[in-house]
């Protein structure tokens, strides 16, 4: 079993609507969750982190956080075609050691 | 700051070529982190160095070996390469043992022929 597990993808949404992108990890122990974007050819950017159980949101992206079920998702509303990206879930186990997921290809369609 | 800059951004080296690639921070980051990323991979980790000294090593080749002369700096030495170590290189950095996120540098593209 794959320490972090993503659906690859694609995932197409219209312009304006709410991308959903969603993530699993193994690890009970895991302590802290990611998500990054990619652009092609670029480095992962940073857009969220989350320790605890439930939502935290920052602007126009919410990251929700289920331990028990070890469910992370990424809503992102009013999806702009520039939110087209790769997505990275990431899982901080026991510190100073990432686990990346194979990524969500996301294209928002003017 | 809140830079991780990485230096050369693109490198072509024969098989036979020593080169190194350079990390830095100025965030007061004490790790410091080597990956490796392949197209349409996730980016896989290579080395860790916390407080200049490593400390973690996921079976790597010896082909690749890491530096880390002060806590700003990061180096990848590489020699002997083969082609299918040609991918994007990323280097990281973090604070509080990551609990918080790493900050990646922007790359470097190598290209081994």
């Amino acid at each position: 079993q794959k320490e972090v597990e993503q659906n690859s993808g694609p995932l197409s949404v219209p312009e304006g609507a709410i991308a959903s992108l969603n993530c699993t990890y193994s690890d009970r122990g895991s302590q802290s969750f990611f998500w990054y974007r990619q652009y092609s050819g670029k480095s992962p950017e940073l857009i969220m982190f989350i320790y605890s159980n439930g939502d935290k949101e920052d602007g126009r992206f919410t990251a929700q956080l289920n331990k028990a079920s070890q469910y992370v998702s990424l809503l992102i509303r009013d999806s702009q075609p520039s939110d087209s990206a790769t997505y990275l879930c990431a899982v901080n186990r026991a510190g100073n050691q990432f686990y990346f997921g194979t990524g969500t290809s996301l294209t928002v369609i003017p | 700051d809140t830079e991780v800059t990485q230096t050369p951004k693109h490198l072509v080296m024969g098989m036979t070529n020593k080169k190194s690639l350079k990390c830095e921070q100025h965030m007061g980051h004490r790790a410091m982190y080597w990956y490796k990323q392949k197209a349409k991979k996730p980016p896989e980790l290579m080395f860790v160095y916390s407080y200049e000294k490593l400390s973690i090593n996921e079976s790597v080749p010896s082909r690749f070996s890491p530096e880390c002369p002060n806590s700003s700096l990061l180096n990848l030495h590489l020699h002997a390469l083969q082609p299918e170590d040609s991918a994007l290189y990323l280097c990281a950095s973090s604070q509080n043992r990551g609990f918080d996120g790493y900050t990646f540098g922007s790359g470097t593209r190598l290209t081994v022929v």
